[in-house]
């Protein structure tokens, strides 16, 4: 079946350091892949998206690529800001367009 | 666009207990589905609307779990009898389809947290 698989977090940085969160999921054929943010005390927030192979997805710095070859849609930032801390959740869209989720990986930055 | 709306945020109830949630989506948006997320997980789909028409449930959803969406507006979700298992986040989200018939991104709601004790 349809599976989405992140890191463990919780991810620590420091402020301005680059950020990778790596996500890979397993389907069949070739779905719909997205970031959601969770903030604290707040709902999933839509982060970027990307529809089909080698689409990159872009949003307030941060940038993922639709890999095939490797089924994986990393989340990257070059500079991370103590407000970026928050969930994040990578998630795919299956054949019935529902949403299936990674567990979330949790970051968090410090000044 | 006043996005997704959810009532209560919060909700308190003993074991045995019903309770309803009520989502309002995103107005125009045909597409309506329910999610569970419980501490530490990401959400788990329950079940979606197409206009009023609920096209698919989850396993997750047992006979005490049901859903409605009159007219093809807001949406309830029931618990009958709820247990202390229940306790979760229940998200909603709502998306639009496009002509071809295909949904666009799915809009979250701020959840309902519901606690049994």
């Amino acid at each position: 079946g349809n599976s989405v698989t992140q890191m463990e977090g919780p991810v620590t940085l420091s402020e301005e350091a680059f950020l990778t969160i790596n996500c890979t999921y397993t389907a069949t054929g070739y779905p719909s892949l997205f970031w959601y943010v969770q903030y604290p005390g707040e709902g999933l927030q839509l982060l970027l998206k990307a529809t089909k192979a080698d689409d990159k997805g872009s949003n307030k710095g941060f940038e993922a690529t639709y890999r095939k070859e490797t089924t994986s849609f990393h989340l990257e930032k070059g500079s991370v800001q103590v407000s970026d801390s928050a969930v994040y959740f990578c998630a795919l869209m299956d054949s019935s367009y529902k949403l299936i989720f990674g567990s979330g990986t949790r970051l968090l930055v410090r000044p | 666009d006043t996005g997704v709306s959810q009532d209560p945020r919060h909700k308190i109830t003993k074991r045995g207990q019903n309770v309803t949630f009520r989502c309002d989506p995103i107005s125009e948006h045909n597409r309506l589905y329910w999610y569970r997320q419980t501490l530490g997980q990401g959400p788990e789909f329950l079940t979606y609307f197409q206009n009023e028409a609920q096209l698919e449930k989850s396993r997750l959803l047992s006979d005490r779990f049901s859903a409605e969406r009159p007219k093809g507006s807001f949406s309830t979700l029931e618990i009958q009898r709820t247990e202390q298992g229940d306790s979760a986040m229940y998200l909603c989200a709502s998306s639009r389809l496009s002509t071809s018939g295909r949904p666009y991104e799915q809009y979250f709601g701020p959840g309902t947290r519901l606690t049994v004790t």
